[in-house]
Order: C-alpha cells, then sequence, then structure tokens
C-alpha cells in the first residue's frame, strides 16, 4: 500500500523547536520529490516547502513566511523526510502535512496523515 | 511570487446539479512544453486533502469522471457535472509551475 505515516507534533514554547517525520511506502521515495504543506487553524492550506531528489541535488524552497527557520532534508535509505522547524512563533500553529507526487505526472497524489504543531506559552 | 485567486469562495449547490470554481492566476502557468501547471485539490472536513486534477486537465487515479479541469493561461475551471453529498468540502487550485507554490483561497462547497 502507498502511504506516508507522519510523527513528531506536538506542545511546543514559543521560540523552540521541533522535528516532524514523514515515513514513505509502498512506492520508489527516492524517486519523489516531498513537499510540506500547513493548515493554521480556520485558515486555508499553505505550502511550506519541498526537497527534490537527488538526480536534482537535493534542491529545497521555501515559503518566505518560514525561510530562514525551517529546514526540509531527507534520507532515502530510511525512505523518510523530515521537517526541522526552528525559531517556532504562535503563527506557526497548524496542522502539517508531508505529500508527494508517486502516480501523477505532476501535483501531489499521496498525503501523510497530518500532525498537529501548537506553539503556545 | 504568483498569486491565486479563486472564486467563488462558498457555493451552495443542489444535488445532481452541476457546479463550477473558477480560478485565476497572477502570471501564465503555460509552460513551453504545452503543459498548464495548475492542480485542483479537495479537502473534506477530518481528512487529508486529496489530488483531484493535475497539469489543468488530468485527472488524478480514482477520480470519478464528474469532475474536469480546463482553462489556460491563468484562468482556470472545475466543473463537477453533478454533484454528490460526497463531494462537500474546500476545493483549492494550486500553482505547480514555480516556487514558492500557491494555493488558492479555497472555495467551500456546500449541499443546499
Amino acid at each position: 500500500e502507498v502511504q506516508l505515516v507522519q510523527s513528531g507534533g506536538g506542545l511546543v514554547q514559543p521560540g523552540g523547536s521541533l522535528k516532524l517525520s514523514c515515513a514513505a511506502s509502498g512506492f520508489i521515495f527516492s524517486g519523489s520529490t516531498m513537499n510540506w504543506v500547513r493548515q493554521a487553524p480556520g485558515k486555508g492550506l499553505e505550502w511550506v516547502g519541498r526537497i527534490r531528489t537527488q538526480a536534482r541535488n537535493y534542491a529545497t524552497a521555501y515559503a518566505e513566511s518560514v525561510r530562514g527557520r525551517f529546514t526540509i532534508s531527507r534520507d532515502d535509505s530510511e525512505n523518510t523526510a523530515y521537517l526541522q522547524m526552528n525559531s517556532l512563533q504562535n503563527e506557526d500553529t497548524a496542522m502539517y502535512y508531508c505529500a508527494g507526487p508517486v502516480a501523477a505526472l505532476n501535483g501531489m497524489d499521496v498525503w501523510g496523515q497530518g500532525t498537529t504543531v501548537i506553539v503556545s506559552s | 511570487d504568483i498569486v491565486m485567486t479563486q472564486s467563488p469562495l462558498s457555493l451552495p449547490v443542489t444535488l445532481g446539479e452541476p457546479a463550477s470554481i473558477s480560478c485565476r492566476s497572477s502570471q501564465s502557468l503555460l509552460h513551453s512544453n504545452g503543459f498548464n501547471y495548475v492542480d485542483w485539490y479537495l479537502h473534506k472536513s477530518g481528512q487529508s486533502p486529496q489530488l483531484l486534477i493535475y497539469l489543468g486537465s488530468y485527472r488524478a487515479s480514482g477520480v470519478p469522471d464528474r469532475f474536469s479541469g480546463s482553462g489556460s493561461g491563468t484562468d482556470f475551471t472545475l466543473t463537477i457535472s453533478r454533484v454528490e453529498a460526497e463531494d462537500v468540502g474546500v476545493y483549492y487550485c494550486m500553482q505547480d509551475l514555480e516556487t514558492p507554490r500557491a494555493f488558492g483561497q479555497g472555495t467551500k462547497l456546500e449541499i443546499k
């Protein structure tokens, strides 16, 4: 079964750090760009960033709102993508999803179940 | 950065009737390869978003054929030929041409 299983969410104080994981199975993870998308309470979807494959030099890109604070990485030997979040702010409170293209030529057709991050003192 | 603008933001529809959502991008999403880099997603309450349409008009695997995508350049439309109860949720367009990717504000479809 093709799936992405997420872990690592929780409650963190402002200024703190958290690392999310996204474990893939059922498809060739190393061949897929991985994205992170979030949804703050009562808001719409926001693209956070992405990491490309080894063939494309693991290139990363980020939304302006998280650039310099968040880092996306991947370990193809573990079929896992990561989202390292530093200097967390209240506005980073959201449901975070990892997602990527598997069967579709483009777009994100496989999504993780989501993990909640709450930034609060 | 590319900005995506959807309309309407709320869409009450009668079961069995058609529905359409418009999405406009601030820059052309038509690539030199002939593809339009716009996707459509449905986010149902309590679930992860799901891909409906990619590259403007290609249905993702398992998506019913009552969903279709059209348009080119900066103007795109998602059409549901006959709305069913399971289609309730928030629909988003997203530009997939360049980073940072951008979603539209979302269109909430509900049954009248």
